[in-house]
């Protein structure tokens, strides 16, 4: 099946630098990306959409300054988390779909850790 | 608008025992109807799915019929295992109206217990 490959998979971080998540499809070409926050216990949080070589479109709420989105190939898009923040600990996920009607390919996630 | 509401959990079970997770929606088209499994630490996992209606999917034991009169899809197995032990999440996709988006229900946390 489908392979999205997400790394790192642990990051800890320093208040205040920043972190790049990147995510791959590795047997198919994505059209579409999303990145989605998982708070404990809770279901996913859309934080944004990408298609190749397009603008991302970010959810309402979501800071587009903070939360860089760049999905420059078929393949590979990837999250910067700007100046991170306590706050901004999370588990992030990135998912892929070829096209159409095709289901969601998941990362298995990146925990992410504010010191 | 489109949305998913899923059983809330946690849900507990023995070893052997019958599952059903139940799960409705609201589409103002003619959404497809997933389900996924997240195991601890990792990202989610495409269970299976439902393109129109009527459909089952199927996949590991665990079925899910999509019932546009009900507007369900509900997860069922006959005989869960420790290994099912995750949490399962309810989606839809609507292509034709949302787009890519998809939404997804809260999830429901299960542990199967020996």
């Amino acid at each position: 099946g489908a392979v999205v490959s997400q790394h790192p998979s642990r990051v800890i971080c320093k208040s205040g630098t920043s972190v790049k998540i990147e995510c791959r499809s590795l047997d198919f070409q994505a059209t579409t990306m999303f990145w989605y926050r998982q708070f404990p216990k809770q279901s996913l949080m859309l934080m944004a959409t990408s298609n190749e070589g397009s603008k991302a479109t970010y959810e309402q709420g979501v800071e587009k300054d903070k939360f860089l989105i760049n999905h420059a190939s078929l393949t590979l898009s990837t999250l910067t988390v700007t100046s991170a923040h306590p706050e901004d600990s999370s588990f992030y996920i990135c998912s892929a779909r070829w096209q159409g009607i095709s289901p969601l390919h998941f990362g298995n996630g990146t925990r992410l850790t504010v010191t | 608008g489109n949305s998913v509401t899923q059983m809330e959990g946690p849900v507990t079970l023995s070893e052997e025992a019958f599952l059903t997770i139940n799960c409705t929606y609201t589409a103002t088209g003619y959404p497809s109807l997933f389900w996924y499994v997240q195991y601890p630490g990792e990202g989610l996992q495409l269970l299976l799915k439902a393109t129109k209606a009527d459909d089952k999917g199927s996949n590991k034991g665990f079925e899910a019929t999509y019932r546009k009169e009900t507007t369900s899809f509900h997860l069922e197995k006959g005989s869960v295992q420790v290994s099912d032990s995750a949490v399962y999440f309810c989606a839809l996709s609507d292509r034709r109206n949302t787009g890519n988006q998809f939404y997804f229900g809260t999830g429901t946390s299960l542990t199967v217990i020996p």
